[in-house]
């Protein structure tokens, strides 16, 4: 499957401590995101990162592409209690207006 | 502000119920999904619509069935409800996007939880 697979499951920290999220993937994408999900509601999108690019950052977020190695991070500097959520990747199906979604990554940010 | 909207963020049906979930999205985007997301398996594709009465089958689509009569709405049907259709289902939607450049956001609804009992 291409599904993209998020590591670790689940992520406990304090306060302005920093997250770190991995999603690795198994074939050739174009494009990979990631989304963000409160418990019980719908994804929100956080970024995009292409295959031809290697580092991209969004106020607080910073996300790593490495494609010979088929994995991306995503990195929540200084987080706070409200970043307590879940975190998807979406890797790009061949048919570029579909995504597979891992499972996710549930973090908790303890106040 | 973009919306995607779901019918009913709660819902009970019987086993043997036709069940219909409604999703409305405000920014006249071509494309349209439904997905249904379960502990530790992820968000995974029911069906999609890249146009008006168009529709694709995704990865899970035995069970459902979907309707697209207008661009802005998009509904899954469910025939026949049974218990293993209990989950969250959420609606999405995006503008298409062609060739290598393509990774068009998706706009999420707040999800409906649906219960079979």
């Amino acid at each position: 499957s291409q599904q993209g697979e998020e590591d670790p499951q689940a992520l406990s920290i304090q306060e302005g401590e920093n997250a770190t999220m991995n999603c690795s993937y198994k074939t050739s994408i174009n494009n990979l995101q990631w989304y963000r999900q409160n418990s019980g509601r719908g994804l929100v999108h956080l970024i995009l990162i292409r295959s031809n690019e290697r580092e991209k950052h969004s106020g607080r977020l910073r996300v790593t592409l490495d494609t010979s190695k088929k994995s991306s991070s995503l990195l929540i500097t200084a987080s706070r209690a409200a970043d307590t959520a879940s975190y998807f990747c979406a890797t790009d199906h061949p048919n570029f207006n579909k995504f597979y979604f891992g499972s996710g990554t549930k973090l908790n940010v303890k106040p | 502000d973009v919306k995607v909207t779901q019918s009913s963020r709660y819902l009970v049906k019987r086993t043997g119920e036709k069940v219909f979930l409604e999703c409305v999205q405000d920014m006249d985007h071509e494309n349209m999904f439904w997905y249904r997301q379960d502990p530790g398996l992820g968000l995974r594709l029911i069906y999609f619509s890249y146009d008006v009465k168009m529709k694709e089958k995704g990865d899970i689509p035995e069970g459902y069935s979907v309707s697209r009569e207008k661009k802005e709405r998009f509904s899954l049907i469910l025939e026949s409800a049974s218990t293993n259709q209990t989950s969250m289902y959420l609606c999405a939607s995006s503008f298409i996007r062609r060739g290598l450049a393509g990774g068009n956001e998706q706009f999420f609804g707040p999800g409906t939880r649906l219960t079979v009992l």
